[in-house]
């Protein structure tokens, strides 16, 4: 199994503003995965961030809005740009395990006011 | 929407008593998982049942699997105050990478 840790584990933000948040693996994974948890909401697959190659993004989200990094095989961020209170969420961080199953971070618990 | 649809939505019940909680979905699948996310918390894998299988267990935990009915229940048995978390089903497929879908989730609440 992947231990994966978040920062920060949750923040207030002005809207308007950028929030970057870190995930950092204890292994090195080639996928690792950026999700959106609207509140008392199922989780949303922004996009996948692979190390050497830009990342894909799914169906209604841009890399203007969540511009992602991926520096290394154990590390990347998500950055919530231009922020407006529908931003206000929880981004979790995952990664595959060695069968098909996902391990997660604990998550960063955004309000945007 | 492809999302998956769990019900029901919240369940509460005694320590000691059995929680039932079902998932439909629509896409043909390769596996299908169950996942526990407290408070608000990341999710926790639970279990994985493959989609040539119809039943598994994990300790305390029971999954089925329909795939004609495309459908899947879990079953936690003599349920623990700790067991108290939301759960999440999530469908997986294959286009290329393993692609997932999620449920809508199941909010339970075991009293003590």
């Amino acid at each position: 199994s992947a231990v994966i840790s978040q920062k920060p584990s949750r923040d207030i933000c002005q809207r308007g503003t950028s929030l970057t948040i870190q995930c950092q693996v204890d292994s090195q994974v080639t996928m690792m995965f950026w999700y959106r948890q609207q509140p008392g909401q199922s989780l949303t697959l922004i996009a996948t961030a692979n190390q050497g190659s830009e990342a894909t993004y799914e169906s209604g989200f841009v890399i203007d809005k969540f511009p992602i990094s991926r520096p290394n095989l154990t590390f990347s961020t998500l950055t919530v740009s231009n922020m407006s209170p529908e931003d206000s969420s929880i981004y979790l961080c995952s990664v595959p395990g060695t069968g098909a199953e996902q391990y997660f971070g604990p998550g960063t618990r955004l309000t945007v006011t | 929407s492809q999302q998956g649809e769990e019900d029901p939505q919240a369940l509460s019940i005694q320590e000691g008593e059995n929680a039932t909680m079902n998932c439909s979905y629509k896409t043909s699948i390769n596996n299908l998982q169950w996942y526990r996310q407290n408070s608000g918390r990341g999710l926790v894998h639970l279990i994985l049942i493959r989609s040539n299988e119809r039943e598994k267990h994990s300790g305390r935990l029971r999954v089925t699997l329909d795939t004609s009915k495309k459908s899947s229940s879990l079953l936690i048995t003599a349920s623990r105050a700790a067991d108290t978390a939301s759960y999440f089903c999530a469908t997986v497929y294959t286009s290329g990478t393993y692609k997932y879908i999620f449920g809508t989730g199941t909010r339970l609440k075991v009293l003590a």
